[in-house]
């Protein structure tokens, strides 16, 4: 079992959607990072988050501590949003992320 | 562009050579990581680097892999004797040590083995 696992795999959604990509791990984290990876490999970081909610956008990102579990949402999304969403964890007492599989997201017109 | 480059951005190679990629980090950087990312799953730590100290390795850093940061400023990753299981994008990424968490990825060196 991976120790960081994302839901779902691959999501298609029509333009304007609320979107939700969830994240669960398993080890005691220091931090959990949202990132955004578009075809061709380059990754931009979204979000980190240790506690709560963040908020760019029309992204939101939050993240419960004692369930182990964070959630991505995209509202009102648009085509450009299409990409490959991954979560990854910094696990406590290391400096090294532990990423998950990623989502593929494709929002057509 | 002050960003993480690397370069190549692409490496065909044959398998049974040897490969170096390089990773510039932004200017004021002091952590410096490597990442492996085979298709369809999410990158995978390899090491990183405090200024020019080496300070973690993941397993899947075989003996036929070495890093170096000799001037705490660019890094090399060599890989000996490519195998076809070598094939994969291998990332970089940067950060302060005083704000770690926070990751800024180069674009990626795609290798090919074949």
């Amino acid at each position: 079992k991976n120790e960081v696992e994302q839901s779902p795999q691959n999501l298609t959604a029509q333009e304007g959607e609320f979107i939700t990509i969830n994240c669960s791990y398993s080890v005691g984290i220091s931090a959990l990072h949202w990132l955004q990876q578009h075809p061709g490999g380059g990754i931009v970081s979204l979000f980190m988050l240790s506690s709560g909610k963040k908020k760019h956008g029309r992204l939101i990102a939050t993240i419960n501590i004692q369930e182990k579990h964070s959630s991505l949402h995209i509202t009102a999304s648009h085509p450009r949003d299409s990409a490959v969403y991954i979560c990854a964890v910094k696990e406590g007492g290391s400096e090294k992320l532990v990423f998950g599989k990623g989502t593929k997201l494709t929002v057509n017109p | 562009d002050t960003g993480v480059s690397q370069n190549p951005r692409h490496k065909i190679t044959k398998r049974g050579q040897n490969v170096t990629f390089r990773c510039d980090p932004i200017s004021e950087h002091n952590r410096l990581y490597w990442y492996r990312q085979t298709l369809g799953q999410g990158p995978e730590f390899l090491t990183y680097f405090q200024n020019e100290a080496q300070l973690e390795k993941s397993r899947l850093l075989s003996d036929r892999f070495s890093a170096e940061r000799p001037k705490g400023s660019f890094s090399t990753l060599e890989i000996q004797r490519t195998e076809q299981g070598d094939s994969a994008m291998y990332l970089c990424a940067s950060s302060l040590v005083r704000s770690s968490y926070e990751q800024y990825f180069g674009p990626g060196t795609r290798l090919t083995v074949t």
